[in-house]
């Protein structure tokens, strides 16, 4: 029974450069959240989705940063023309459903570094 | 004010030392609370949910006090291997969850 998979675990890009970000909820999982944590800061909610749909988009940058679910495949996080202050680690979560107990499930991030 | 505020610490304890946390949140209309751990350079992972009337799991205790807005963890008999940063969450929906920024917590021998 596999947890929350991101991939890749590290990935470093130059300025300018897209960065590509996947993320695989946990099976019987159809809610995923993606989150920001910068060094020595807590984490940043960022965007929330259900299969095809975005729910919540209210923490992305509106320039360069992008989310999608799609029917079948991971959910990818999509961030265009990176700068240095990309560089932070990035973590996906899922949930089964909306019940407001429902916990998340975090799968063990990405680390992106702009160079 | 921030939505969640939490003590940054760090808490610098002695193995065996009793430690508590507290954690304040300014929407009324929050849901749900819980606590997660993280450990360096980790993912969060949830230690426990914190309900209405307090639980607890072995040496942790979690409550809730609504009227004055906070939650608080309680770490009894504290181990080497608890020293981590601790996170407070508050669900206000299921799109609004709100992360505090984290308790630092160093267990000494």
């Amino acid at each position: 029974n596999a947890g929350v998979m991101q991939n890749p675990r590290h990935l470093v890009r130059r300025r300018g450069q897209e960065a590509r970000l996947r993320c695989s909820p946990m099976k019987g999982h159809s809610h995923v959240y993606w989150y920001r944590q910068l060094p020595e800061e807590g984490l940043k909610f960022m965007v929330y989705l259900q299969k095809e749909n975005i729910i919540d988009e209210s923490g992305m940058p509106k320039e360069r940063f992008s989310a999608e679910f799609p029917k079948e495949g991971p959910s990818i996080l999509r961030i265009q023309q990176v700068v240095r202050g990309d560089s932070a680690a990035y973590f996906c979560a899922s949930s089964p459903g909306r019940d407001q107990q429902n916990e998340q499930f975090f799968g063990p991030g990405t680390r992106l570094t702009v160079l | 004010r921030k939505e969640v505020e939490q003590d940054p610490g760090p808490f610098n304890v002695p193995e065996g030392a009793t430690v508590a946390f507290n954690c304040t949140y300014s929407n009324s209309a929050s849901q749900s609370f819980f606590w997660y751990r993280q450990d360096c350079r980790k993912e969060p992972k949830l230690l426990m949910s914190v309900y209405s009337s307090g639980n607890e799991d072995g040496r942790f205790t979690a409550q809730l006090n609504r009227a004055s807005q906070y939650i608080s963890l309680l770490i009894r008999d504290s181990k080497l291997s608890d020293s981590a940063t601790y996170l407070c969450v508050v669900k206000i929906s299921a799109s609004k969850i709100i992360f505090g920024s984290g308790t630092r917590l160093s267990i000494r021998p």
